[in-house]
């Protein structure tokens, strides 16, 4: 059973819509991420949150805004994107820079664009 | 920069045979390693992990892994394969200390055949 919660679990915006993904962790992690997954492919890493302050930024565009409200939840804010960005986002977490680096994963969101 | 390679991008093979996916990775100084399972339109799940003392780690299901540090490998193997384990396989290294630093190889695709 996952202890990383991701919603929606499917989600259909045209490319002038505003929407948010959301996910959720209870297990005490101080890192978390965001992942973008095409078909076939690994992971992409996106965003990184440590102790609730962005670490990484892998030149995402700017169409993608993060949030860290607090150290249990991770928003991905979506706005006037490209029918490329049809994907599964996928949240994790993990202990931080003092951990194993083991990654939690949620569910994911699967994300069309039309 | 870590790098992590699964020469076999699929394996069909039969229920019941038996299955080894191979995962070759850079560095030459300490990592942890993972494997992790993707279920068809399911998050990542970790399968099991090398961290530190036996060489040979094993999952309740049935898998196990060699970490062999002189060929830098992590091969995953399974002595009889089921339906249900039809899904793809990734391997990942992260570095001790630096738990961010989460590397995925490209995946395996394991199709088990009836």
């Amino acid at each position: 059973d996952t202890e990383v919660t991701q919603t929606p679990k499917h989600l259909v915006m045209g490319m002038t819509n505003k929407k948010s993904l959301k996910c959720e962790q209870h297990m005490g992690h101080r890192a978390m991420y965001w992942y973008k997954q095409k078909a076939k492919k690994p992971p992409e890493l996106m965003f990184v949150y440590s102790y609730e302050k962005l670490s990484i930024n892998e030149s995402v565009p700017s169409r993608f805004s993060p949030e860290c409200p607090n150290s249990s939840l991770l928003n991905l804010h979506l706005h006037a994107l490209q029918p490329e960005d049809s994907a599964l986002y996928l949240c994790a977490s993990s202990h931080g820079q003092e951990g194993t680096g083991e990654l939690f994963f949620g569910e994911g969101s699967r994300l069309t664009v039309l | 920069a870590q790098s992590v390679t699964q020469l076999d991008s699929q394996v069909p093979v039969f229920e019941e045979a038996p299955v080894e996916l191979r995962c070759n990775y850079s560095s030459s100084v300490s990592v942890y390693l993972f494997w992790y399972v993707q279920y068809p339109n399911q998050g990542l799940q970790l399968l099991l992990k090398y961290l530190s003392g036996s060489t040979l780690v094993e999952s309740i299901n049935g898998f196990e892994a060699e970490f062999n540090k002189s060929q830098t490998s992590f091969h995953l193997r399974k002595p009889s394969v089921h339906i249900s384990d039809t899904a793809e396989y990734f391997c990942a290294v992260s570095d001790p200390g630096y738990g961010q630093n989460f590397v995925f190889g490209p995946g395996t695709r394991l199709s088990v055949l009836p």
